[in-house]
């Protein structure tokens, strides 16, 4: 099972519909979340940190489910320009290496 | 306030020729990485520097080698390029690299071409 993973999708919605996206650890002991966006042949970007009581930024919602050992980032009322690829990013707190997932394709179409 | 610059962001190579990419940042960072990323591959870590003075290998360290000149650059040196290190290059860094939330910040990149 890979340490980080993810939908590929891609997910494909309208402008003003919400999506969300799911991502999995296998690690128990991971301690830091983060959701980046990349778009095409650009640096990833971070979009938000994910803390274990939830967190929102505008029209973005983190959550964290230590239980089930996933996050989920949750985009409401989709904008064309939120056509990206979504990096679910997690690190333990004792290593130095963060792992990234592969990513979560969205294309947000009028 | 820059971030996190590197140099160059284009680069073509023959098989053979060796070059170095450069890094840096001016946020007081403590920790430097080297990322590639190919198409379907997601980005895989080349190196790490988790502080100044200190390099490790990371998940796919072959044909490549690094140096933390100081605080604020980390060098990336391939001695004999090859087609397969075809490939863009990120370097980021983060304030730390053990706690929580230390979330991060990358350079824009290197898009580098092997023939």
């Amino acid at each position: 099972r890979k340490e980080v993973e993810q939908d590929p999708g891609p997910f494909n919605v309208p402008e003003g519909a919400t999506v969300a996206f799911n991502c999995t650890y296998s690690n128990s002991a991971s301690q830091s979340f983060f959701w980046y966006r990349q778009d095409c042949r650009k640096e990833p970007k971070l979009l938000m940190s994910v803390y274990s009581s939830g967190n929102e930024d505008g029209r973005f919602t983190a959550q964290l489910n230590r239980a089930s050992q996933y996050i989920s980032l949750l985009i409401r009322d989709s904008k064309l320009s939120d056509s990206a690829t979504y990096l679910c990013v997690v690190k333990t707190g004792g290593s130095y290496i963060p792992t990234f997932g592969r990513g979560t394709s969205l294309i947000v179409h009028p | 306030n820059a971030g996190v610059t590197q140099t160059p962001k284009f680069q073509v190579l023959k098989t053979g020729q060796s070059m170095t990419l450069q890094c840096a940042q001016d946020m007081n960072h403590n920790s430097m990485y080297w990322y590639r990323q190919d198409p379907g591959m997601g980005l895989r870590l080349i190196y790490y520097s988790a502080s100044e003075g200190t390099t490790d290998k990371g998940e796919v360290p072959n044909g490549y080698n690094v140096s933390r000149l100081n605080k604020r650059e980390f060098s990336l040196r391939l001695e004999s390029a090859a087609p397969s290190q075809t490939s863009v290059y990120f370097c980021a860094s983060s304030e730390r690299t053990t706690g929580v939330n230390s979330p991060l910040h990358f350079g824009n990149g290197t898009r580098l071409t092997v023939t």
